[in-house]
Formats: structure tokens, C-alpha cells, sequence
């Protein structure tokens, strides 16, 4: 069954500062994976989606990179702003069609 | 616009009182799913629905129903509702379970049993 482990948990940088968020993986026969943002309360905003073909995937701010060999994505977000303060998910695409997300990490930027 | 739309946002209610938390997209997808989030837990998936009339279980299925007679709506219902079903629930879709097919999520629904 497919287990998936996000580190940090939890991580507090000022502005401006660069940061990797971490997701891994057990079952490396994944199709894609798929990184999105939540809001406090709020649903799951998609931010990039790697196909299983793909080595990263880049929009805007965001970089996403995915080894599935070694079961690994990262989350890379240049320039951090308050604005991206939020919790962030991590889901690979498992053969059939259960998704199983990893816990997130809570990131809060600070001004 | 295209979107996932959940309803209600916010039910209250009490053990044993039958519910129905409809999900609906207007995108034409054919596959939707139903998650629920609870601290500490994640998300965890509930029901998903291939097709029309196809549905199989998640990881968390028990206490829960669901129905896929159209295309665009795929229902969640709790027939005898107990106070651990107290979560946040999601509806998703997507337009085929590929590669690059990605899910798009509703708002949520804040469901409280007492």
C-alpha cells in the first residue's frame, strides 16, 4: 500500500527566502503526481502536476521535480512571500484509482 | 466557469438523522472521488466513482453510501450518521485517471454530528 511522508511538517522562514519542500513515497509505480495548496479551512488549490515521464514541472515561482526511482518529489518555491502561507499536499497517482495524500507541510512566510 | 460545487458547505446535525452531501462539476470528467480531513489524519479517500454507476471503495468507506446515475453529480450519503463522522469532506474530479489528468477539488463541506 502506498505511504507517503512530507518534511518538513512544519516550517517558519522569513521573506524572501527559498525553500524545498519535501514528499516521498513507497510505491515508485506511480503515472504522475500532483502538488496543491490549502488555504486554512478552505479546499486544495492545484499548483503542478509532474506526469511520470517528467523530471520537474514549473509555473511561476514554483518548481516541482520528481525522481520516481528513488520514490522522491520536491517543492521548490523561490522569493517566498506571505502570501504563501499555507499548507502544502502532496499526491502521487497510484496504479487504479485510490489517491493517497501525504499529512502536508505547514508553511508560514513571515514579513 | 468550470468548477467542482459542494453542498451544503456547513451541516449540523444529530446521530442517526440521514444525509445526503451532493457533489456536481461541469466539466464533463468521468472519474470523482470523495475525501474527508481530519487533524492529524490527512485526507483520506472515502469513495471513488469511475463512470456512471461505476463506484469502488477508498481507504475509509465504512458509514458511508454513494450513487453515480449522471455523469456530472456523484452524491455522498450517510444513511445512520455517528459523531466520528464529524470532518471536513471533499468532492473531486477529474477528466480520466491518466498521467495527466489532474483533480480539481469542490470547497468542502464542514459536517458536525452531534
Amino acid at each position: 500500500k502506498q505511504e507517503v511522508t512530507q518534511i518538513p511538517a512544519a516550517l517558519s522562514v522569513p521573506e524572501g527566502e527559498n525553500l524545498v519542500l519535501n514528499c516521498s513515497f513507497t510505491d515508485s509505480a506511480i503515472y504522475n503526481l500532483q502538488w496543491f495548496r490549502q488555504d486554512p479551512g478552505k479546499g486544495l488549490t492545484s499548483l503542478l502536476l509532474i506526469q511520470s515521464s517528467q523530471r520537474e514541472q514549473t509555473s511561476g515561482r514554483l518548481n516541482a521535480s520528481l525522481d520516481k526511482s528513488s520514490g522522491r518529489s520536491t517543492l521548490y518555491i523561490a522569493a517566498s512571500q506571505p502570501g504563501d502561507s499555507a499548507t502544502y499536499l502532496c499526491a502521487p497517482g497510484t496504479g487504479g484509482f485510490k489517491t493517497i495524500f501525504g499529512a502536508g507541510t505547514r508553511l508560514f512566510v513571515k514579513a | 466557469e468550470a468548477q467542482v460545487t459542494q453542498n451544503p458547505r456547513y451541516l449540523i446535525t444529530v446521530t442517526g438523522k440521514k444525509l445526503t452531501v451532493t457533489c456536481s462539476q461541469n466539466m464533463n470528467h468521468e472519474y470523482m472521488s470523495w475525501y474527508r480531513q481530519d487533524p492529524g489524519l490527512g485526507l483520506r479517500q472515502i469513495y471513488y466513482s469511475m463512470n456512471v454507476e461505476v463506484t469502488d471503495k477508498g481507504d475509509v468507506p465504512e458509514g458511508y453510501k454513494v450513487s453515480r446515475k449522471e455523469k456530472r453529480n456523484f452524491p455522498l450519503i450517510l444513511e445512520s450518521p455517528s459523531p466520528n463522522q464529524t470532518s471536513l469532506y471533499f468532492c473531486a474530479s477529474s477528466l480520466f485517471r491518466s498521467s495527466y489528468n489532474e483533480q480539481f477539488f469542490g470547497p468542502g463541506t464542514r459536517l458536525t454530528v452531534l
